[in-house]
């Protein structure tokens, strides 16, 4: 059974500052992606990491991959309020479904 | 932007009755999903949908849920016979290409509650 498993589950700190977020498995995954949700809403899709090692800059927002392909992270740059939501991370694995994390509840307090 | 769209937002049903969930996938996608999110849980794969056939299915979809495209736009997701354990947001999904095999992003709708009382 392949599992993600993300760290930290909740994290809550001041505008401005960084943060990291990780997702790590014993699996590997031919791909990564993070989605972002925000309340009542649906997961919605940040980026997508395929290459061992890659590293992927979305503004404000670095998504690295593991070069074995079994884990990934996001670090956040200078966060602001707006970035506050549920971070999730997904991995594919050679069949039709993503496995989710559990997520991490990210609060940016201006 | 196009978007998958959900009916209906929360839906409340009694145990041992039958519901249906629509979706309405974005229109050029050719590749359907149901996820679900038990509160307070991670999101769960369900069931894969393309060429009007099921393509992949999780433990969880046994004989009690089933999926149609009953008219070409309208992708629906029906549980027989509800129990407690139903109780959760219903996320569908739909991809261009082979999604999650394809390193494709899946567009989610915003989800269906059901509570199952």
């Amino acid at each position: 059974t392949q599992l993600l498993e993300q760290s930290p589950q909740f994290l809550s700190i001041q505008e401005g500052e960084n943060l990291t977020v990780y997702c790590n498995s014993s699996s590997v995954f031919s791909s990564l992606q993070w989605y972002r949700q925000e309340p009542g809403e649906g997961p919605v899709l940040l980026v997508t990491v395929v290459t061992g090692g890659e590293v992927k800059k979305l503004k404000r927002l670095t998504f690295q991959f593991g070069d074995a392909r079994k884990d990934s992270s996001l670090h956040i740059t200078a966060a602001q309020p707006g970035d506050t939501g549920l971070y999730l991370c997904a991995g594919a694995g050679g069949s039709e479904k993503l496995v989710f994390g559990k997520g991490t509840k990210l609060t940016v307090n201006p | 932007e196009p978007e998958v769209t959900q009916t209906p937002s929360h839906q409340v049903t009694q145990m041992g009755q039958e519901v249906i969930l629509r979706c309405v996938p974005i229109s050029n996608h050719l590749y359907f999903y149901w996820y679900r999110q038990i509160l307070g849980q991670k999101v769960e794969f369900l069931v894969s949908f393309y060429n009007n056939e099921i393509s992949e299915k999780s433990e969880i979809f046994d004989d009690q849920f089933s999926v149609e495209r009953p008219d070409g736009s309208n992708f629906t997701l029906k549980i027989r016979s509800t129990k407690l354990e139903d109780s959760a947001m219903y996320f569908c999904a739909s991809s261009p290409t082979p999604g999650a095999m394809g390193n494709s992003p899946l567009h989610f709708g915003n989800g269906t509650r059901l509570t199952v009382t």
